[in-house]
């Protein structure tokens, strides 16, 4: 069955730097969803999205945004790296209605030099 | 603010040694609760979805159980690949798409 697609898989980028994460959820879910999980930590939300637009917003920094795109995939463009930023990153998708399950992806990891 | 605590933090068993894992929690209205195993630099892999108290849900040597406060995953008979972290979600009755409001885990080590 088709997961939930990241790219890329491993980012390494220095302070003060830009990066764009990339998330194709599952054919046919109309929920997108960010969570941010550092070290030994719980995956923490960000932002979602429930057909293209923002649905609710967690503890996503000003320096982050996210948008989901008309053929449902989403990017997390994050500016002004900081060394704190590094962690993994998922893509969880769903069908919101439908159990409300999320599916999550095999995360991007970013690490901030 | 929704939280959600998870105990014990870890946990080494015996294959074949049963247990239970406990999620307590608070939450604004319930829509679901959610266990998910999470292998080390992977994403959580959905395991069962729990809506109501007194529901009960079962996937091979896994049980997840609901009530008002807390949920259960028992765990019986395991073996050795059943070890991982196990989360405990929830996510409140606020709007379409709403967050995942997770636990710290338990860390689970099945040895032979």
């Amino acid at each position: 069955a088709a997961g939930v697609i990241q790219s890329p898989r491993h980012l390494i980028k220095e302070k003060r730097e830009t990066a764009t994460l990339k998330c194709y959820p599952i054919p046919r879910h109309d929920t997108v969803y960010w969570y941010q999980q550092g070290p030994g930590q719980d995956p923490q939300f960000l932002i979602s999205f429930y057909e293209k637009m923002q649905s609710d917003k967690g503890s996503i920094p000003d320096r982050f945004s996210a948008q989901q795109f008309s053929d449902y995939h989403s990017e997390l463009n994050m500016s002004s790296l900081e060394l704190g930023d590094s962690a993994l990153y998922f893509c969880a998708s769903g069908l919101a209605g439908a159990g409300n399950e999320q599916f999550f992806g095999p995360g991007t990891r970013l690490t901030v030099l | 603010e929704d939280q959600v605590t998870q105990s014990p933090e870890a946990l080494r068993l015996q294959e074949g040694e049963s247990s239970s894992l406990n999620c307590s929690y608070t939450v604004s209205g319930l829509r679901g609760l959610f266990w998910y195993r999470q292998d080390p630099g992977k994403g959580p892999e959905f395991l069962f979805t729990l809506y109501s108290a007194g529901e009960e849900k079962e996937k091979e040597r896994l049980k997840a159980t609901l009530t008002k406060k807390e949920s259960f995953l028992h765990i019986t008979a395991p073996k050795p690949e059943d070890s991982a972290t196990y989360l405990c979600a929830v996510q409140a009755i606020t709007g379409t798409a709403s967050k995942l409001t997770f636990g710290t885990g338990t860390r689970l080590q099945v040895t032979l």
